[in-house]
């Protein structure tokens, strides 16, 4: 069964630091990749997906994920944080075969202080 | 900008009752997905629809849950009776067409307390 691991549960930054969230992926076959992200108050939302092609997808707000396949992971990462970048952020793949089937992590909470 | 509405946004029941979730997809939107998302874990898909069909319902507790979306627009999530364990926020989501190419978009939940 496929199954999506996010280690870091709740991460806290100061503003300015550099951000990475872990997010490995358990699947024998070829998968797509997502993050989401949703901040408080507000609806779950793409942050950014990799269907195929380069490895680094750039997504909006200044994030970007890289996959490597060889260790089925797709870690967010973001320069410098904002207090602003403070929300939960989920990890989700799906089958190529079955592209609508996201299957989500548990998710990163981040708070981000000024 | 146009979203996924869903109502009501908070309900309370007493274990055995029924209960009903409403959602509203984007107009035009032919697929819709009920989410179940128990607190601090991620969403898991419960039923898939593309129009008024079911596309994958695999992971819907059938002996208590029913989900229907008529005229292939709108979409109403039951369950009956509610247990205590059903607790979780209930995400509606919708995107254009089935494929997964689309971008999938979350209403803003239904979050569920049964007591």
């Amino acid at each position: 069964a496929q199954s999506v691991s996010q280690h870091n549960h709740h991460v806290i930054l100061s503003e300015a630091a550099s951000l990475e969230l872990g997010c490995n992926y358990s699947y024998g076959g070829t998968v797509n990749l997502f993050w989401y992200v949703q901040y408080p108050g507000q609806h779950l939302q793409l942050l950014l997906k990799y269907f195929s092609g380069d490895p680094l997808v750039k997504g909006i707000k200044g994030f970007e994920a890289e996959f490597i396949k060889s260790k089925f992971s797709f870690n967010l990462r973001k320069p410098s944080v904002q207090w602003s970048d403070t929300a939960e952020y989920f990890c989700a793949v799906s089958p190529t075969y079955n592209t609508d089937k996201l299957i989500f992590g548990t998710g990163t909470r981040l708070q981000v202080f000024p | 900008e146009a979203e996924v509405a869903q109502s009501p946004r908070y309900k309370i029941t007493e274990k055995s009752q029924a209960v009903a979730f409403w959602c509203d997809p984007i107009s035009g939107h032919a697929t819709l997905y009920w989410y179940r998302q128990i607190l601090g874990q991620g969403p898991e898909l419960l039923v898939q629809f593309q129009d008024e069909s079911v596309v994958d319902d695999s992971q819907l507790p059938k002996d208590r849950f029913s989900a229907e979306r008529l005229k292939g627009v709108d979409s109403t999530l039951k369950i009956q009776p509610a247990e205590l364990g059903d607790s979780a926020m209930y995400l509606c989501a919708s995107s254009l067409d089935v494929g997964g190419m689309d971008e999938q978009y979350f209403g803003p939940g239904t979050r569920l307390t049964v007591t």
